[in-house]
């Protein structure tokens, strides 16, 4: 069955800087990917949705990034902020259509002033 | 104000005491969703509903029972519960994929002892 990695370690960026978040996911490419935003304790909060026929989509600072051949997402927040600190989830179809959706562990990001 | 609210939000409980969370949403959503999220294991899907008196099974559902009797609830049942089912769990919903992230809500943190 599909499968999402996501890198555990967390990332540690400069205030300024552009973080970048990898999403990985094993089998076949699925039909679209998301990316949600958790804080901890809290319920995550959905950001972005790029569909298979999409390489690229944007949303403010935030950029997605779908590359079905490598079978990698990627996750861009640019002029990052200390309040963009979160968990970032990456968020796929399970074998069995749109509503079997299967969610990565995560990374943790930290931005620092 | 759209969301989706769970009750409770906290519950201690006793190995074998059956007990139910709640769930409800506002936004008039088809698609409903329990998850479990434990630390190192991400979030895995419980059960889904995609309408009314339609349900199915994610990926760990042993232990769990679901209704859907209106479109706004979808409460989770936990027939006897168990130690391994402490946890925090959070239900979503969303309008049919999948053009739609989920909308979570803010968790129910369970502790079987």
């Amino acid at each position: 069955s599909q499968k999402i990695e996501q890198n555990s370690e967390a990332l540690n960026i400069q205030e300024g800087k552009t973080a970048t978040l990898t999403c990985n996911y094993t089998n076949y490419s699925p039909a679209y990917l998301q990316w949600y935003r958790q804080d901890p304790g809290r319920g995550p909060v959905f950001l972005l949705l790029i569909r298979e026929n999409e390489k690229e989509k944007r949303k403010e600072r935030l950029k997605v990034t779908f590359d079905t051949t490598l079978k990698q997402s990627l996750f861009h927040i640019t002029a990052s902020q200390p309040a963009d600190s979160a968990t970032y989830l990456c968020a796929l179809e399970q074998d069995g259509g749109y509503n079997k959706l299967i969610f990565g562990a995560g990374t943790r990001l930290a931005v620092h002033p | 104000e759209a969301q989706v609210t769970q009750n409770p939000r906290y519950l201690i409980t006793v190995t074998g005491k059956k007990l139910t969370v709640t769930c409800s949403q506002n936004m008039n959503h088809e698609y409903m969703s329990w998850y479990r999220q434990d630390p190192g294991l991400g979030l895995r899907q419980i059960y889904y509903s995609m309408n009314v008196e339609v349900t199915d099974k994610g990926d760990v559902p042993e232990g769990y029972k679901v209704s859907r009797k209106e479109k706004r609830n979808f409460p989770l049942i936990l027939e006897s519960p168990s130690p391994n089912q402490t946890s925090l769990y959070f239900c979503a919903s969303s309008p049919p994929p999948p053009n739609y992230g989920y909308t979570f809500g803010s968790g129910t943190r369970l502790t079987v002892v």
